[in-house]
């Protein structure tokens, strides 16, 4: 079974500060992994997409790396806005049940 | 359709009745998924189609839930027998194929059971 861990669970910085989420999974054998957020009260929003055979990739001020042999991927927020305040949540894609983790709520002052 | 669309978007019922919650994918995807999450925690996987099989359902909780997509386009959710337990948010996702798909998320279905 998948296992997903994401640290922080929850942070709190200051406008314009950049950041990054950590994102653990303990099965490597993955297709992709996804990142999202999620505002209250709503569903989730696609962030960011990284195949297997990617390292990285790009969106904006959004950065995701993937490292599948360590089971580890990073979102790398810079210049971070209140507008960013919301749950992230990262979606390893694989053969397995798909499970997402607990989420890193995000909390940007202004 | 643009996104992935779900009806009701507020589902309020009384214990023991039966409750079906829809969902309409992005045209052309093959793969859905249902999920539920419950307050404070990530989205719990249920059931996962392609096309109009049910590939993994090893994520329903128990016999009350099940779920059908018999032209593997839209999908309904059914509860039987609602329990208080069972309040909670139901997503739907749909992405083009499973291997390399991205996942796309409806807006939810959120349940709550007296």
């Amino acid at each position: 079974k998948q296992e997903v861990t994401q640290i922080p669970a929850a942070l709190s910085v200051p406008e314009g500060e950049n950041l990054v989420l950590n994102c653990s999974f303990t099965d490597s054998a993955i297709y992709n992994l996804q990142w999202f957020r999620q505002d209250p009260g709503k569903g989730l929003t696609s962030l960011l997409l990284i195949q297997s055979s990617q390292r990285e990739q790009t969106s904006g001020r959004l950065n995701a790396s993937l490292d599948k042999s360590s089971g580890r991927s990073t979102l790398y927020i810079a210049a971070s806005q209140p507008g960013d305040s919301a749950t992230y949540l990262c979606l390893p894609g694989g053969y397995q049940k798909v499970t997402f983790g607990t989420g890193t709520k995000l909390q940007v002052i202004p | 359709g643009a996104g992935v669309s779900q009806t009701p978007s507020n589902k309020v019922t009384e214990k023991g009745k039966y409750v079906e919650l829809r969902c309409d994918p992005i045209s052309g995807h093959t793969a859905l998924y249902w999920y539920r999450q419950s307050l404070g925690q990530g989205p719990e996987f249920l059931i996962y189609f392609q096309g109009t099989g049910a590939a993994d359902d090893s994520g329903l909780p128990n016999d009350r839930f099940f779920a059908v997509r018999p032209e593997g386009s839209v999908s309904t959710l059914k509860i039987q027998r609602t329990e208080r337990g069972d309040s909670a948010v139901y997503l739907c996702a749909s992405s083009l194929t499973r291997a390399t798909g991205e996942l796309f998320f409806g807006e939810g279905s959120r349940l709550t059971v007296l």
